[in-house]
């Protein structure tokens, strides 16, 4: 089964407007990191929040991790058209060595 | 710098054949891992190797198999093809092992007929 699952699976939402997506995992990790993923393409790396952080920022993006929930959310601000993408969470369990889960993804539709 | 490569970008085969992915990672890089992106699956791990050396290995048949060269290079094997193995091969590398960022090039399209 998957450790990272996201949600919601599908959002659409006007230019401007905040976008909230959300990750919940199973087991510990060392760390979650957002990945973005244009029609088909290769991923591209958005941010890595480690389990001893709460909250990161890079630019529009806003990153919290809640430990004892087990979920993090990512937070795009001013949502622009080119925001329009797949975006994933993906896990690094403790001890796993490297090897990082991914959920099945978000699709974001951003209307202009 | 350049990034990740892959090659080719699209391969076509038939039930039965063999393909080869290869993939080039970012300079200084010494860890390579390989996913499968199939439809409505998301991805799935398939291996990790570092330093020439298989570290990890995903849920998948033996026929999946890859090798990394002595300048981290690295080339996945799928032989006995399926239908079911029709995806995108999406190859990552990172600077180093123990929760780096993975980065990753734009993939192979693998087309089983």
């Amino acid at each position: 089964s998957q450790q990272g699952e996201e949600d919601p699976q599908a959002l659409s939402i006007q230019e401007g407007e905040n976008a909230t997506m959300n990750c919940s995992y199973k087991t510990s990790i060392n760390n979650l990191q957002w990945y973005r993923q244009n029609s088909g393409r290769g991923l591209v790396h958005l941010i890595l929040i480690r389990s001893n952080e709460r909250e990161k920022h890079s630019g529009r993006l806003r990153v919290t991790l809640d430990t004892s929930k087990k979920s993090s959310s990512l937070l795009i601000t001013a949502s622009r058209a080119a925001d329009t993408a797949s975006y994933f969470c993906a896990t690094e369990r403790s001890g796993a060595n490297s090897k990082l889960t991914f959920g099945k993804g978000i699709t974001l539709s951003v209307r202009p | 710098e350049a990034g990740v490569t892959q090659s080719p970008t699209h391969l076509i085969k038939t039930r039965g054949q063999q393909a080869t992915l290869r993939c080039s990672p970012i300079s200084g890089h010494t860890s390579v891992y390989w996913y499968q992106q199939a439809l409505g699956l998301g991805l799935q791990f398939l291996l990790w190797y570092d330093e020439g050396e298989e570290r990890n290995r995903g849920n998948f048949p033996p026929r999946f198999s890859g090798r990394q060269f002595p300048n981290y290079s690295s080339e996945l094997n799928v032989n006995a093809l399926e239908l079911e193995d029709s995806a995108l091969y999406l190859c990552a590398s990172s600077l180093d092992t123990g929760g780096e960022t993975q980065y990753f090039g734009p993939g192979t399209r693998l087309l089983v007929l």
